[in-house]
């Protein structure tokens, strides 16, 4: 079946540091492939996007490219804020199938 | 757009005790999602809707677990009767047949404690 796997954390980074949170995949077929984001409190948001191969979904500074011959998502951001300080959760949707299955999360924390 | 609504944002109750969660969709959604969020297991998907009929119920634990979606802009999870081991946040989410991609939307959710 469909799975995400993505790296254990928690990661802690220094403001501005540069960000990376690996995440690959398997699936039959060309999924869709998102990166939502839970602060604390609060239920996932979509963070990206991207629906097929070579496709790069960014947004608020985050961006991740759909790389189908390492079955890889990875979330990178150049130079992180407190604020982005949350769990990521790596998650894909099979074509013609609304189940998204989720990783399991990669919290992040980001000091000052 | 108002984005899913849950209710109650917390609650308490007793092991026993009946408990319902509710869900509103975003209008013209036509899927719709229940979970469960622990820290033990993560985030589990418990059963989904499609035009307000269940098409998966895999996820639901046991049979103290249930869930209606009456009509279009409303859902409920009941647990009757409650266990501590219930406590858990449950997000519902819902989501659009159409486009690319079947991204969900997902409300704040409800923060369950058993006692």
């Amino acid at each position: 079946g469909d799975s995400v796997t993505q790296m254990e954390g928690p990661v802690t980074l220094s403001e501005e540091a540069f960000l990376t949170i690996n995440c690959t995949y398997t699936a039959t077929g060309y999924p869709s492939l998102f990166w939502y984001v839970q602060y604390p409190g609060e239920g996932l948001q979509l963070l990206l996007k991207a629906t097929k191969a070579d496709d790069k979904g960014s947004n608020k500074g985050f961006e991740a490219t759909y790389r189908k011959e390492t079955t890889s998502f990875h979330l990178e951001k150049g130079s992180v804020q407190v604020s982005d300080s949350a769990v990521y959760f790596c998650a894909l949707s099979a074509r013609g199938y609304q189940k998204v299955t989720f990783g399991t999360g990669t919290k992040l924390q980001v000091i000052p | 757009d108002a984005g899913v609504i849950q209710s109650p944002r917390h609650e308490v109750t007793e092991m026993g005790q009946e408990v319902t969660l509710r869900c509103k969709p975003i209008s013209g959604h036509d899927y719709l999602f229940w979970y469960r969020q622990t820290m033990m297991r993560g985030l589990e998907l418990l059963i989904y809707f499609n035009n307000n009929v269940p098409i998966d119920d895999s996820g639901m634990p046991e049979d103290r677990f249930s869930a209606k979606m009456p009509n279009a802009s409303f859902s409920t999870l009941k647990i009757q009767p409650s266990e501590p081991r219930d406590s858990a946040v449950y997000f519902c989410a819902s989501s659009f047949h159409g486009g690319e991609s079947y991204e969900q939307y997902f409300g704040p959710g409800t923060r369950l404690t058993v006692t």
